[in-house]
């Protein structure tokens, strides 16, 4: 099938190490910010969000800091599988009720 | 469960055809948004509906787009006299008011011959 993101930033670890990945957001007044994970031939799944109120959110195996003083968001992976392997997006809410998608990592998990 | 629903899944056409896309949202779910994404690019902003607003339009690239939605249930996107560069995928989510993570469907792949 289609593959999404062919000349995208790819991101390399190899199994069980942590993954950063890491997004630089335009609007410094956007209050909302989502990390997406998208598989070849799927739309985006949702992974993990946080407000703008907050400078770090977990889940499970994932961890989303938030630095509104540079305006930059990272996703962290602990212990990386294979099925990690995707092409990760953020998105910000902006001022109005869109949110802005950023270009885009591909995270490579090497065994 | 039922997640956000779009056909066709892939779309072949001849260039100066017009197409028309579905996405059938999450019951309940008041707020759809249509997105275009190029091969190996990010997500571009199309349209947005929320509820009996009037729908955010500010993303549609050319008058040759357009989209529509009944309430709060079915959007189809409209794309007429199709052009090569319009060969993408066309990306359909959507969400409880809009601070809310959007879900997404898989595409419908557009391919213009």
């Amino acid at each position: 099938g289609e593959s999404v993101g062919l000349h995208l930033p790819t991101l390399s670890v190899q199994e069980g190490d942590n993954s950063i990945i890491n997004c630089a957001y335009s609007n410094s007044a956007s209050d909302y910010f989502i990390w997406y994970k998208q598989e070849s031939g799927k739309g985006p799944q949702f992974i993990i969000d946080i407000r703008s109120n907050m400078d770090k959110r977990q889940g499970q195996r994932v961890t989303v800091l938030l630095n509104k003083t540079v305006k930059h968001l990272s996703l962290q992976i602990a212990a990386t599988q294979p099925g990690d392997s995707a092409v990760y997006f953020c998105a910000e809410k902006d001022y109005g009720q869109n949110f802005v998608f950023g270009p885009g990592t591909r995270l490579s998990v090497l065994p | 469960g039922a997640g956000v629903s779009q056909s066709p899944s892939n779309k072949v056409t001849e260039k100066g055809k017009d197409v028309e896309l579905r996405c059938d949202p999450i019951s309940g779910h008041t707020a759809l948004y249509w997105y275009r994404q190029r091969l190996g690019q990010g997500l571009e902003f199309l349209i947005y509906f929320q509820g009996n607003s009037a729908p955010d339009k500010s993303g549609l690239p050319s008058d040759r787009f357009s989209a529509e939605r009944t309430g709060e249930s079915v959007s189809t996107l409209t794309i007429q006299r199709t052009q090569q560069e319009d060969s993408a995928v066309y990306l359909c989510a959507s969400s409880l008011p809009s601070s809310q993570p959007q879900h997404f469907g898989d595409g419908t792949r557009l391919s213009i011959l």
